[in-house]
């Protein structure tokens, strides 16, 4: 059974800061992983989607690689701003037609001016 | 462009009372659709998926039900709720599984 686990669960940083957030599966026959944002009491963004056979997406200041072989992708995000802070979540689909995400618990990131 | 709709925004039901959330897309067709609960300190949790017209599938027992009686509709319902559904219900899309997923608003789901 395929499990998504993220570290670490909530990090605070200062405005400008480079930083990386980490995404971890146990079962590497997946189709493809994308990245998402939450912002408290709403719906998720996509932000980004990687194809299994991706190394690497990038949207502006983020870029999400993907070693599949090993089970990890890192969301990194450049110089960051007040307006990253929010609740980012990792899924990976394992393919078939149903299309079906299997989640993360999410990194709670907070960007201090 | 597509956009997917959730309503009610917010619910505040009592225990034993029936439920009944709506979500909508626009602009694709035949799309799979989706239901998940996000409850307080864990994970999304997939409930339901559809790959077309009246065909539901449920990945967890529970109190709920699903429906769709057309393309770009989707429906989760209950008869008697418990004090256990209260969550956050958010339905997504993917124009062609599997791809890029897409989700909606949601909706805030109190029971008392």
């Amino acid at each position: 059974k395929q499990e998504v686990t993220q570290i670490p669960a909530a990090l605070s940083v200062p405005e400008g800061e480079n930083l990386v957030l980490n995404c971890s599966f146990t079962d590497s026959a997946i189709y493809n992983l994308q990245w998402f944002r939450q912002d408290p009491g709403k719906g998720l963004t996509s932000l980004l989607l990687i194809q299994s056979s991706q190394r690497e997406q990038t949207s502006g200041r983020l870029n999400a690689s993907l070693d599949k072989s090993s089970g990890r992708s890192t969301l990194y995000i450049a110089a960051s701003q007040p307006g990253d802070s929010a609740t980012y979540l990792c899924a990976v689909s394992d393919g078939g037609s149903q299309g079906n995400l299997i989640f993360g618990k999410g990194t709670k990131l907070s960007v201090k001016p | 462009s597509q956009t997917i709709h959730q309503w009610p925004a917010t619910l505040v039901q009592p225990v034993g009372s029936p439920l009944s959330l709506e979500c909508t897309v626009e602009g694709t067709s035949n799309p799979n659709l989706y239901w998940y609960r996000q409850a307080a300190g864990r994970g999304l949790q997939l409930l339901f998926y559809s790959v077309g017209i009246g065909q539901i599938s449920s990945e967890v027992p529970q109190n709920l039900s699903a429906s769709r009686p057309q393309d770009r509709q989707f429906i989760l319902s209950s008869k008697k709720l418990l004090l256990s559904d209260s969550g956050f219900y958010l339905c997504a899309w993917i124009a062609q599984g599997p791809g890029e997923q897409f989700f909606g608003p949601g909706t805030r789901l109190t029971v008392l």
